[in-house]
This record gives C-alpha cells, structure tokens and sequence, in this order.
C-alpha cells in the first residue's frame, strides 16, 4: 500500500494561496470521501486541519479549504500567513479498510 | 476536555519487548476508534493500525501486520501499542489518536521510542 503523493515542498509570500495536491489511486482517494488533512509544526503533534475532503473542524481559520478531484485532493491556504509555515499531510481510507499518509509538503512562508 | 496522554519516551536494546499506552478522557472512550501513527526521525507519517476499543476489532496497515501487536482495556480507557523483539529500526516518534470516520481529530504528544545498544 504506497503513501498518497504529495509535493515535498510549496512557498509564497504572505498574503499569497498555495496549493497542495495529495495523488491516490482509484483505490483510495479516488472511491471515498473520507479525505483529511494535518498541519504538524516542527516538534510538534499532527493538528486536524480538513476533514471529509472539505470540511473545517471549529477553530481552524477559514483560510484553509479542502477539494478532490478524480484521484487527487488539495489543500489550499489563502491569505498565506507566517504561522502557517509547517508540514502538511493528507489521509485517506483504502479499500483495505486500513488509511494511508501522503509523503507531506513542507509550507514555507518566504 | 478530550485528551489522550501517552507513556513516557523509552530507551531500549534490540531484541527487548516494549508496551507503550495512550489514555483518553473526556469522552466515552468505546465509541470512537484509536489510531497509532509512527513517524521516524525526519520523517514522514505512516499510519500503523487503529482499533475499536468497545469490541477490540483491529486493522492493521499491511506494512505494520505481525511487527507490532495493538490491544485496549475499556475499564481503564487505555491503547496500548507493544512489540515482542525491537530493532533499531523500531526508533521513531509514536502517537496515537481518536478516529472517528478515518479523521484522526484529537492526538496525544507522542511517545518517543529509542532502540539502540
């Protein structure tokens, strides 16, 4: 069962969107919905950030949107801000009934 | 509050056995699934296997399947995440987390595990 992939890196400025895409198979992404998304800082915990490919649990800033498309979900954070330089993940059901992790995308706000 | 806390970080010598816990409180701990998650040093998440602690149903990722053993206890609302023999490649940050429908929405700190002799 591979890891979903994901761009090692994105940048921009602050005030800018970036996107991150999370590629899977029609095994996974592709057939389910259940599609999530973690910011983890450095030394940190894994934090909620998208579940159910797009919805925002309470207290994550707007700012972060979720979508899929096919075989591939995204992650886009508008009105890039400092705070938001981290790691990002994405998971996903598989029809193992198992989860898989994408290969995570460093955010760095330049 | 919902609030898992795990074990404290371990230091270990390869072929010795290892049972690191995660307990939650501030819900009803067998009506939602627990999930364990490795992340090696600099590394990616791997997601390693997740089980319901009202019936102890267990599903395994497949690269995890017989190198590690996960099991509860509801009377203490306690996960539990053990090997029988560690290597060195064992060593890496363990967390685990509440699942409800795959989303992982509240995580403990992470037990780091270091096997080395």
């Amino acid at each position: 069962q591979s890891a979903l992939t994901q761009p090692p890196s994105v940048s921009g400025s602050p005030g800018q969107s970036v996107t991150i895409s999370c590629t899977g198979t029609s095994s996974d992404v592709g057939s389910y919905n259940r599609v999530s998304w973690y910011q983890q800082p450095p030394g940190t915990a894994p934090k909620l950030m998208i579940y159910e490919v797009s919805n925002r649990p309470s207290g994550v800033p707007d700012r972060f949107s979720g979508s899929k498309s096919g075989n591939t979900a995204s992650l886009t954070i508008s009105g890039l801000q400092a705070e938001d330089e981290a790691d990002y993940y994405c998971s996903s059901y598989t029809s193992s009934s198992t989860y898989v992790f994408g290969t995570g995308t460093k955010v760095t706000v330049l | 509050e919902v609030q898992l806390v795990q074990s404290g970080a371990e230091v270990k010598k390869p072929g010795e056995s290892l049972k690191i816990s995660c307990k939650g409180s501030g819900y009803s701990f067998t009506s939602y699934w627990i999930g364990w998650v490795r992340q090696m040093p600099g590394k990616g998440l791997e997601w390693m296997g997740i089980i319901y602690p009202a019936d102890s149903d267990i599903r395994y990722s497949p690269s995890f399947q017989g190198q590690v053993t996960i099991s509860a206890d509801k009377s203490i609302s306690t996960a539990y995440l053990q090997w029988i023999s560690l290597k060195a490649s064992d060593t890496a940050m363990y967390y685990c987390a509440r699942a409800s429908f795959g989303t992982l929405d509240y995580w403990g700190q992470g037990t780091l595990v270091t096997v080395s002799s």
